[in-house]
């Protein structure tokens, strides 16, 4: 059972436009969301998080909302960048131990 | 550069071959993971080590068997593997728990069965 969703698999923006990536998770017991951006031939890395207290999260060019009623978050990244081309994931806990994930979405950035 | 480590990066290996993916942090995290990630799939749990003990066992195949000597160190014994096995085996750990703590990932072994 796929927990988090991440229903579009590609994403492509022209530099200096926003990016928004979108994430829809099913179990209401979530109460903390993180995204992982990807890179070929390296691990996922941490990009920024959100609880469930909040709505939205800010860090930089990357802000993350949350729609608690619609189980929805999304990434906004202003303005983008070709180096932020990569595979961002969704996250959450399912409890201490279990991070599940969304399928990923593949952005990229055209210069 | 990322303050998990793992080895070998690339790794081929028969049916028959017996061999071990090694992983280390010195971040003092105290929590490992080992995570199976197919392609264009997300990655997905196989092992967490908290305090140096297993507590979670994915029902992963008996194949794949986890070792934690200490805790910035975590080994995955590879044995009579399967082609379908082959998938990028990333490490990662974290503070304690997931929590309000993130999880820190390896770069990863790209392992390929033939």
């Amino acid at each position: 059972d796929q927990q988090v969703k991440q229903n579009s698999p590609s994403l492509s923006v022209q530099e200096g436009r926003i990016s928004i990536l979108n994430c829809d998770y099913t179990n209401s017991m979530f109460d903390y969301f993180l995204w992982y951006k990807k890179y070929p031939a390296e691990g996922p890395t941490f990009l920024i998080s959100i609880s469930s207290i909040k709505d939205k999260n800010e860090d930089g060019r990357f802000t993350v909302f949350l729609n608690k009623s619609a189980k929805h978050l999304s990434l906004h990244i202003v303005p983008s960048q070709p180096g932020d081309s990569a595979v961002y994931f969704c996250a959450a806990p399912y409890n201490n131990n279990d991070m599940r994930f969304g399928a990923g979405t593949r952005l990229t950035v055209k210069p | 550069d990322t303050e998990v480590t793992q080895t070998p990066k690339h790794l081929v290996m028969g049916m028959t071959n017996k061999k071990s993916l090694k992983c280390e942090q010195h971040m003092g995290h105290r929590a490992m993971y080992w995570y199976k990630q197919k392609a264009k799939k997300p990655p997905e749990l196989m092992f967490v080590y908290s305090y140096e003990k297993l507590s979670i066992n994915e029902s992963v195949p008996s194949r794949f068997s986890p070792e934690c000597p200490n805790s910035s160190l975590l080994n995955l014994h590879l044995h009579a593997l399967q082609p379908e096995d082959s998938a990028l085996y990333l490490c990662a750990s974290s503070q304690q728990g997931l929590y309000n703590s993130p999880l820190h990932f390896g770069n990863g072994t790209r392992l390929t069965v033939t």
